[in-house]
């Protein structure tokens, strides 16, 4: 069984300051994980993905994050936050495509707000 | 459009009644997913669609759902007797199917409301 869980469900930060939202996993099985972003009235885009490769993974709009097995932890970071960040971003993991049925299971969310 | 679509974007319906929700995939994509977002909380897988083999049905919640997919074509999540506590956004993602990791592309979703 798997299982994500962010912490926050609401993260304020300032324009030009730090992004850092927290994900931890649960997973049976060596994790795939991601970070997806969902804006207003619109579906989910993929952000950023771990499938057992580099650790340390960039994505798009300049995100990137870090897996790291010894705190089971997939922590999404940014270095210098814009307006157009503000979002909702979901965590989320699957056993990959070894196992079959790709599924993935969700945290959440934490919506983020940018202060100008 | 090369997106993954879905229908109707809303769809308001009184407890009770039968609702029908579709799914157009990516051409070529060979697994289909649908998943639910309630209010507040993340997506939970509901069904999983692979060519013609038989699907996973894990993830729906009650007899009352069911999912239908012809080949690697249009889906159809049906909800019988709807309850107010199906409201939610119904959200459907397809993939290709490689031997390696396969992202999954999501489409807008639709806004089900059961009065």
């Amino acid at each position: 069984a798997q299982s994500v869980t962010q912490l926050g469900s609401h993260v304020s930060v300032s324009e030009g300051a730090l992004v850092l939202l927290r994900c931890n996993y649960s997973s049976s099985v060596p994790p795939y994980l991601f970070w997806y972003v969902q804006y207003p009235n619109q579906g989910l885009q993929l952000l950023l993905k771990y499938t057992s490769a580099a650790t340390l993974v960039k994505g798009i709009n300049g995100f990137e994050a870090e897996f790291k097995k010894s705190e089971t932890s997939f922590h999404l970071t940014k270095p210098s936050a814009h307006m157009s960040d503000a979002a909702e971003y979901f965590c989320a993991v699957s056993e990959g495509p070894n196992f079959g049925n790709e599924k993935l299971t969700f945290g959440t969310g934490t919506r983020l707000t940018i202060i100008p | 459009g090369a997106g993954v679509s879905q229908s109707p974007s809303n769809k308001v319906t009184e407890k009770g009644k039968d609702v029908e929700l579709r799914c157009d995939p990516i051409s070529g994509h060979t697994a289909l997913y649908w998943y639910r977002q309630r209010l507040g909380q993340g997506l939970e897988f509901l069904i999983y669609f692979q060519g013609n083999s038989a699907p996973d049905k894990s993830g729906l919640p009650s007899d009352r759902f069911s999912a239908e997919r012809t080949g690697e074509s249009v889906s159809t999540l049906t909800i019988q007797r709807t309850q107010q506590e199906d409201s939610a956004v119904y959200l459907c993602a397809s993939s290709p199917r490689t031997s390696g990791y396969n992202e999954q592309f999501f489409g807008p979703g639709t806004r089900l409301t059961v009065l």
